[in-house]
């Protein structure tokens, strides 16, 4: 079974930053579908709304191609070590609207079936 | 970006009653279109994935019907843990887009 574990979430000042990391692991091997070959995206759902997509990196064999939503363009970066199973998303020029509890999510066949617990970020002076 | 419209915002029913959501996309999202369930304080669940397809340990009682712009979420009789909220996404396009959620609650 998949599992999904951010971390990195805290209390951060407007126009700061903040990196959170997602581990993943019990990808099988036995086929095609391990963590190297995994489309991973972040989804994050502001206190008491719903949920917006982030962004998502496709695997090295998909070319790696990254797409994020417009609100967060310029700001975020997402990458991925795959010798890690890691995804990680840089949040830079933080604002106040960022503050959301964020969530890593995979599946195959570009479904999300897989969440992690999800990791609060406040942007709060 | 496709702008995915779910109604009703809030749908009040009690146990055993049948639940039916809608969502409707501003454009085709063909069949690529997914379902989740998600309750207070956790991460949403898949239940419905292309459309019609049930999700790994989904109870047949949940099913999915709909292509191109409109689309159903049907809970044929509904269980006390079935209260939450439910949110259709499309897969289609970019960037990935959800619904803002149907609450589905105790009457």
């Amino acid at each position: 079974e998949v599992q999904l574990v951010e971390s990195g979430g805290g209390l951060v000042k407007p126009g700061g930053s903040l990196r959170l990391s997602c581990a993943a692991s019990g990808f099988t091997f036995s086929n095609a579908w391990g963590f190297s070959n995994a489309w991973m995206s972040w989804v994050r759902q502001a206190p008491g709304k719903g949920l917006e997509w982030v962004g998502l990196i496709k695997s090295k064999r998909d070319g790696e191609t990254i797409d994020y939503v417009a609100p967060v363009k310029g700001r975020f970066t997402i990458s991925r070590d795959d010798s890690k199973n890691t995804v990680y998303l840089q949040m830079n020029s933080l604002k106040s609207d960022d503050t959301a509890v964020y969530y890593c999510t995979t599946g195959q066949a570009g479904y999300q079936e897989y969440w992690g617990q999800g990791t609060l970020v406040t942007v709060s002076s | 970006e496709i702008v995915l419209t779910q109604s009703p915002a809030t749908l009040s029913l009690s146990p055993g009653e049948r639940a039916t959501l809608s969502c409707r996309a501003s454009q085709s999202v063909s069949s690529s279109l997914a379902w989740f369930q998600q309750k207070p304080g956790q991460a949403p669940r898949l239940l419905i994935y292309g459309a019609s397809n049930r999700a790994t340990g989904i109870p047949a009682r949940f099913s999915g019907s709909g292509s191109e712009t409109d689309f159903t979420l049907t809970i044929s009789s509904l269980e006390p843990e079935d209260f939450a909220v439910y949110y259709c996404q499309q897969r289609s396009d970019w960037p990935r887009t959800f619904g803002q959620g149907t609450k589905v609650e105790i009457k």
